[in-house]
């Protein structure tokens, strides 16, 4: 198994509150990417990475901002949560984009937010 | 664009029927496909991948055929069992691009 650890695991937070998710890679990896996963949409692509402080935008990305400081972590912050965000949230890596490479993806986050 | 499109779910199958979960795309580049799995709980892991034209992928009895013809990629078994019930996931990527695109995802459930 690709070594990504996501954590939390699960979190209950209130509207309005700042939420950070962390994504961990072992595998030194260039890409990271974060995705939430909902009823109806399958996996919605918020923001990725290509490097560290190199980051762009998915189709999802209003309410959400990432940052890179260290080829092994990727954070997603929710500056002030709002119920639409409770969602399953994945990290996902990936070496390169190209016919040779598959993305791996984390355990997920479950995120409530209340 | 870079989109795929897959059949809506859910399905529900006895077991050892035939499966087929049907997925077509738009590709702005030359796309590798993919398919992934979600078991209950999990995050996805790769099925099976295909990345160029008439190849087929395979991997525990599923299989696909990267139809450029008809920009297909459809997933079948033979077979299916109880512990095939999942999530599945068509995917791609392009040769000029930087990121996956998934499809919404098809909900197979498998009853003894």
């Amino acid at each position: 198994d690709a070594g990504i650890t996501q954590s939390p695991r699960h979190k209950v937070t209130e509207t309005g509150t700042p939420v950070t998710l962390r994504c961990h890679q072992t595998e030194n990896h260039r890409y990271m990417y974060w995705y939430r996963q909902d009823p109806g949409h399958g996996l919605r692509l918020i923001h990725y990475s290509y490097g560290v402080k190199d980051t762009d935008k998915g189709e999802v990305s209003d309410g959400y901002s990432v940052s890179r400081s260290k080829t092994e972590d990727f954070l997603l912050t929710l500056e002030s949560a709002t119920s639409s965000q409770t969602s399953v949230y994945f990290c996902a890596i990936s070496e390169e984009v190209s016919e040779n490479t598959e993305a791996f993806f984390g355990q997920g986050t479950r995120l409530t937010v209340v | 664009g870079n989109s795929v499109t897959q059949m809506e779910g859910p399905v529900t199958l006895s077991e050892e029927a035939f499966l087929t979960i049907n997925c077509t795309y738009t590709a702005t580049g030359y796309p590798s496909l993919f398919w992934y799995v979600q078991y209950p709980g999990e995050g996805l892991q790769l099925l099976l991948k295909a990345t160029k034209a008439d190849d087929k992928g395979s991997n525990k009895g599923f299989e696909a055929t990267y139809r450029k013809e008809t920009t297909s990629f459809h997933l079948e078994k033979g077979s299916v069992q109880v512990s095939d019930s999942a999530v599945y996931f068509c995917a791609l990527t392009v040769n000029t691009g930087n990121q996956f695109y998934f499809g919404t995802g098809t909900s197979l459930t498998v009853i003894p």
